[in-house]
């Protein structure tokens, strides 16, 4: 069984950039999350898509976005990079969508933006 | 607002010994909480969690502690061993969120050292 996958591991952008960040979900999972971690902090909920749609959204800003792909994997996008979204970002995958199913977690991917 | 909170930010205890991580909560809503463990340069690993319709719930060497009327829980981990170093966090999320999505609010976590 394959765990969750995200790429790339580390990344280094600039302020005003772009980014995307991908993730494979585990196998037979339907739903995943991305979660930000800032230094010292826990994660924080962005969004989280169920078969394809968003379904359901953090105090993030619009400039944070995603997708989920009919093979359920996922990624991530942010636009106009800011110093503050320096972060680990981490993407979870679960069953369903439901609160007992627990949250697999991939080893998530370093932002730096400078 | 920190709406789960972990206020010891590190624990160490002697291997063989009991490790009890506290996790208090203020949103009457939560009735779902999970404890994760992080190791370095890796995600959170889910460990444990509880139901609110329970006051305890038992996985091998980790035991969850719920008391709604204090809203707080805590994980005990019996024994402690030197694999088991790690920050661990405490999370909760309410089901009954628009949508019925996963959003977990997560406490800044415990540093735990287990020391031979």
């Amino acid at each position: 069984e394959t765990g969750v996958t995200q790429s790339p591991t580390h990344l280094i952008k600039t302020r005003g950039q772009q980014v995307t960040l991908r993730c494979s979900s585990q196998s037979g999972h339907n739903t995943v999350s991305w979660y930000q971690q800032a230094l010292g902090q826990g994660p924080q909920f962005i969004f989280q898509y169920y078969r394809e749609e968003e379904n359901g959204r953090g105090n993030f800003p619009p400039r944070f976005s995603g997708l989920q792909f009919p093979n359920y994997s996922s990624e991530l996008n942010v636009n106009a990079l800011e110093l503050d979204d320096s972060a680990l970002y981490l993407c979870a995958s679960s069953v369903d969508r439901t609160a007992n199913s627990p949250l697999h977690f991939g080893n998530g991917t370093r932002l730096t933006v400078t | 607002d920190q709406q789960v909170k972990q206020n010891s930010p590190s624990l160490s205890v002697q291997e063989g010994r009991i490790s009890i991580l506290n996790c208090d909560y203020t949103n009457s809503m939560f009735d779902y909480f999970l404890w994760y463990k992080k190791y370095p340069a890796e995600g959170p690993t889910f460990l444990i969690s509880i139901s609110s319709i329970k006051d305890k719930n038992e996985d091998g060497r980790f035991t969850v502690f719920l008391n709604k009327s204090a809203k707080h829980l805590s994980l005990h981990i019996v024994p402690s061993q030197p694999g088991d170093s790690a920050v661990y966090f405490c999370a909760a999320s309410a089901m009954r969120d628009a949508g019925n999505n996963r959003k977990l609010i997560w406490g800044l976590g415990t540093s735990l050292a287990v020391n031979p």
